[in-house]
């Protein structure tokens, strides 16, 4: 167990609908990474955070937003869903957000499908 | 562009035998180097990290990496690899900017270990 955790674990949706993936990372870390994994696309970095802001943006589409609360609990926010969302989305989070050298601890995943 | 490459999909090995999985990587500048497993159904766990000094880094489960900065790659191994170690095998790097950071993943090795 990574001590991070995820909810929902599974999520089912349909087309045009709009999603809240939670996450709650490790006591003590202030970063919180969110990464979509997918068959096609592998495993992309979205976005991160740090202590409540925002701190690196990767592949992330403009109908998706997150964001850190001041408990450091982070919610992923996926609007007018598509089919090709479906992937499992990770949180990870770490220790710190001004050295990269700290390793990311994962939490299990929620399965997002789209019909 | 900065990429992450792990040539093998898939890595056959026998119990008891030596294994390697491959990375290598095309980022500029000095970049931090991780090795992640993933089980099924499960989160990536973090095994291992480069950030300097030896080049031969040891980590969980009796897992080590080689980094050889003139081929830029992180080789992952086991001397002696185990059924339970079957999973699938992410290399990672991070750029050395501060500011945010964009972890890269490889597309992942699947591992095989045949009893």
């Amino acid at each position: 167990d990574s001590g991070v955790t995820q909810t929902p674990k599974h999520l089912i949706t349909a087309t045009g609908q709009r999603v809240t993936l939670r996450c709650s990372p490790r006591s003590g870390d202030l970063s919180v990474y969110w990464y979509q994994q997918s068959l096609d696309q592998g495993l992309q970095f979205l976005i991160q955070y740090y202590n409540g802001e925002e701190r690196a943006k990767g592949n992330i589409l403009e109908r998706f937003s997150a964001q850190q609360f001041p408990d450091l609990h982070s919610e992923l926010n996926l609007s007018s869903l598509e089919l090709g969302d479906s992937a499992l989305y990770f949180c990870a989070s770490s220790v710190g957000g001004t050295s990269g050298s700290n390793e990311q601890f994962f939490g299990p995943g929620t399965r997002l499908t789209v019909l | 562009a900065q990429s992450v490459a792990q040539p093998e999909d898939q890595v056959n090995v026998a119990e008891g035998n030596p294994l390697t999985v491959k990375c290598t990587y095309s980022v500029s500048g000095n970049p931090y180097l991780f090795w992640y497993v993933q089980y099924p159904n499960r989160g990536l766990q973090f095994l291992l990290k480069y950030i300097t000094g030896d080049n031969l880094v040891k980590g969980s489960y009796g897992f080590e990496a080689e980094f050889n900065k003139s081929q830029t790659s992180f080789h992952l191994k086991k001397p002696s690899a185990l059924v339970s170690d079957s999973a699938l095998y992410f290399c990672a790097v991070r750029p050395p900017y501060t500011g945010g950071f964009k972890t890269i993943f490889g597309a992942g090795t699947r591992l095989f270990v045949k009893a």
